[in-house]
This record gives C-alpha cells, sequence and structure tokens, in this order.
C-alpha cells in the first residue's frame, strides 16, 4: 500500500537557521502531496500541497517540490523563527478517490531556539 | 477556505460515562469524514471512515461497539466514545472530504481537534 517516510526528529535549529525536512513516499499512480503543521494543543493545519511533479508548493516562507522521479517532497525553509516551533507531517492522497484517508508520515518535531 | 470545528474542544469525564464529540462542516458538504486519533507525541491513527447516510468503516483493532459514529447529515458527524476509561484519554481530530471536482479531488480538511481526558 501506500506510505509516507519522513525523517525521524527532533530536530532543533537555532532562530535564521536553514530547515530541511525529508520526506519520501511510495504509491501507485500520482499522488497529492501535503506537508501540515501541528502547533501545540491544536489539530493540523495546511502549510502546503503540490498535485503534481515539478509542483512548487510554498506558503510563510516554507517550500517542498515536488520530485516524481525521486518521490520526494522535501519541506524547506530559509530561515527559521521560534514561531516555527511544531511538528510537521507530510502526507499523501489519491487525487481520484478522496474518500480515502490521507497516509501520513510519522511527524517531525521542530524546535526553534533564540 | 473551508472550515471545519469540532465540539467540545476538550473535555473530562469520569470513567464509565460516555462522551460525544461533534465534527462540521461549516461552509460546505462533506461527503466523507474522517475520525483519526493522535497519542501524545505521536502520528495521527486513522479510527474509521464515516459516509453521510451509511454505517462507518473501522480499521483494524478499533471497537465499533465503543467508537460509536453516525454521520447523519452532509455536515455533522459524530463520535461517541461509549463506557469511556481512562486509556481513551487522547486527542481525536476529524477530517472533512468535499467530494470530486472536475475529475480530481479536493483536499480534505481537519477540524482543530478535542482532547479527551477520562479520570
Amino acid at each position: 500500500g501506500d506510505s509516507v517516510t519522513q525523517m525521524e526528529g527532533p530536530v532543533t535549529l537555532s532562530e535564521e537557521a536553514f530547515l530541511t525536512i525529508n520526506c519520501t513516499y511510495t504509491a501507485t499512480g500520482y499522488p497529492s502531496l501535503f506537508w501540515y503543521v501541528q502547533y501545540p494543543g491544536e489539530g493540523l493545519q495546511l502549510l502546503l500541497k503540490a498535485t503534481k511533479a515539478d509542483d512548487k508548493g510554498s506558503n510563510k516562507g516554507f517550500e517542498a517540490t515536488y520530485r516524481k522521479e525521486t518521490t520526494s517532497f522535501h519541506l524547506e525553509k530559509g530561515s527559521v523563527q521560534v514561531s516555527d516551533s511544531a511538528v510537521y507531517f507530510c502526507a499523501l492522497s489519491d487525487p481520484l478517490s478522496g474518500n480515502t484517508p490521507l497516509v501520513f508520515g510519522k511527524g517531525t518535531r521542530l524546535s526553534v531556539i533564540a | 477556505g473551508a472550515v471545519v470545528s469540532q465540539h467540545p474542544s476538550w473535555v473530562i469525564c469520569k470513567s464509565g460515562t460516555s462522551v460525544k464529540i461533534e465534527c462540521r462542516s461549516l461552509d460546505f458538504q462533506a461527503t466523507t469524514m474522517f475520525w483519526y486519533r493522535q497519542f501524545p507525541k505521536q502520528s495521527l491513527m486513522l479510527m474509521a471512515t464515516s459516509n453521510e447516510g451509511s454505517k462507518a468503516t473501522y480499521e483494524q483493532g478499533v471497537e465499533k461497539d465503543k467508537f460509536l459514529i453516525n454521520h447523519a447529515s452532509l455536515t455533522l458527524s459524530t463520535l461517541t466514545v461509549t463506557s469511556a476509561h481512562p486509556e481513551d484519554s487522547s486527542f481525536y481530530i476529524c477530517s472533512a472530504w468535499p467530494g470530486l471536482a472536475g475529475g480530481r479531488s479536493y483536499e480534505q480538511y481537519f477540524g482543530p481537534g478535542t482532547r479527551l481526558t477520562v479520570t
């Protein structure tokens, strides 16, 4: 079945450091790819998405590019802030069958220190 | 954007009582809703898939008699934890799917979660 593998955390960075969280996937067909963020005590918020190969999703300084050849969707940010401290989940879905649940990675906890 | 609400946002109940959690899509009709459970510092675990007007499909290992799911309308699904015990304490999150459009699906939209504590 479909699966998502993301780098294990926790990741601790100093403010203004560069962030990369790796995410690779296994899927049949051409899934849609997502990054969700979960702040402490809250639900999931969609951070960005990409629906086809070479698409770049971006939001709030975060970017991820859908790489079909490497089946990857790595999350990057050039300069992290303390407010970016959260858990980040990579996920995929079958765009032709939305009534199947998202497949999530295990999540990567990011802590940014001032 | 599409908004999904959950009520209550947190609840404390005594062991042996039942608790109902509501999940509502506020500005769209949800063909399908999903219920997840999240343990501290862990990923989301799918509990069940709920389609309006039909019985929920539970994941393996989830007790359907304990976690009752009702998807009574296209904007409301409820999860009732019956005879709750301390081990049921968790963060419960729902998501809603508005359906296919133009041959491709919209993304799913998540509620803010409900923290259940059973004492």
